[in-house]
């Protein structure tokens, strides 16, 4: 079975923070994705990776950067931690294999509240 | 621009009502269409990848359908377990990204 963890299920940081939110997966995928998820708005992409080091802008990049050192690991970072990035953050990943319909497999999601 | 609409936003069901959920989709170059199960405080839970019209899976009391234009989930007597929010997603030709479907809330009331 297809395993995503992520680094925590609740966090709470304080307005100006850093903050780093880490999800591993084991299944050797190719591609990982972060999301954040909000009452009435759904899922929305913030940055996704092909490989390792590389990455691409979602639909809502501005606050956020990501680091991908080794295949197995993507890093989502909170620059400077503000009230409206308080939500839940799912990470995923997927595999572009040649009978995939490149589903993506998701973590538990970490609960972020900035005060 | 994909997009991807679900409907009805939510729906409440009896234990034993059968029903179904409808995901409308606008994607080019259709390369899979994906259900997946979310519990609260959670994240989606992988269901079912359709990739073709005329295509079914099934999965205890849920089966998943596909036409060119639209996709639905069937709930065949339901039980309170079965309560979650449903989510819909597609990804088109030469995308490893999906677009989702902002989801059905189901209650089942014992």
């Amino acid at each position: 079975d297809v395993k995503v963890t992520q680094s925590s299920r609740y966090l709470v940081k304080r307005t100006g923070e850093k903050v780093f939110l880490e999800c591993v997966q084991d299944m050797d995928h190719e591609n990982m994705f972060w999301y954040r998820q909000d009452p009435g708005l759904g899922l929305r992409l913030i940055y996704f990776s092909y490989d390792v080091k590389m990455k691409e802008k979602g639909d809502i990049p501005e606050g956020y950067s990501v680091s991908r050192e080794k295949k197995e690991r993507f890093s989502l970072i909170l620059e400077s931690a503000s009230t409206n990035q308080t939500s839940m953050y799912l990470c995923a990943s997927s595999s572009p294999s040649g009978t995939s319909g490149y589903e993506q497999y998701f973590g538990p999601g970490t609960r972020l509240t900035v005060t | 621009e994909d997009q991807v609409t679900q409907s009805p936003e939510a729906l409440r069901l009896q234990e034993g009502e059968s029903s179904s959920l409808n995901c409308s989709y606008t994607v080019s170059g259709l390369r899979g269409l994906f259900w997946y199960r979310q519990d609260p405080g959670k994240g989606p839970e992988f269901l079912f990848t359709l990739y073709s019209a005329g295509e079914e899976k099934e999965k205890e009391r849920l089966k998943a359908t596909l036409t060119k234009k639209e996709s639905f989930l069937h709930i065949t007597a339901p039980k309170p377990e079965d309560s979650a929010t449903y989510l819909c997603a597609a990804s088109g030709a030469g995308s490893y990204q999906l677009t989702f479907g902002k989801g059905t809330k189901l209650s089942v009331i014992p």
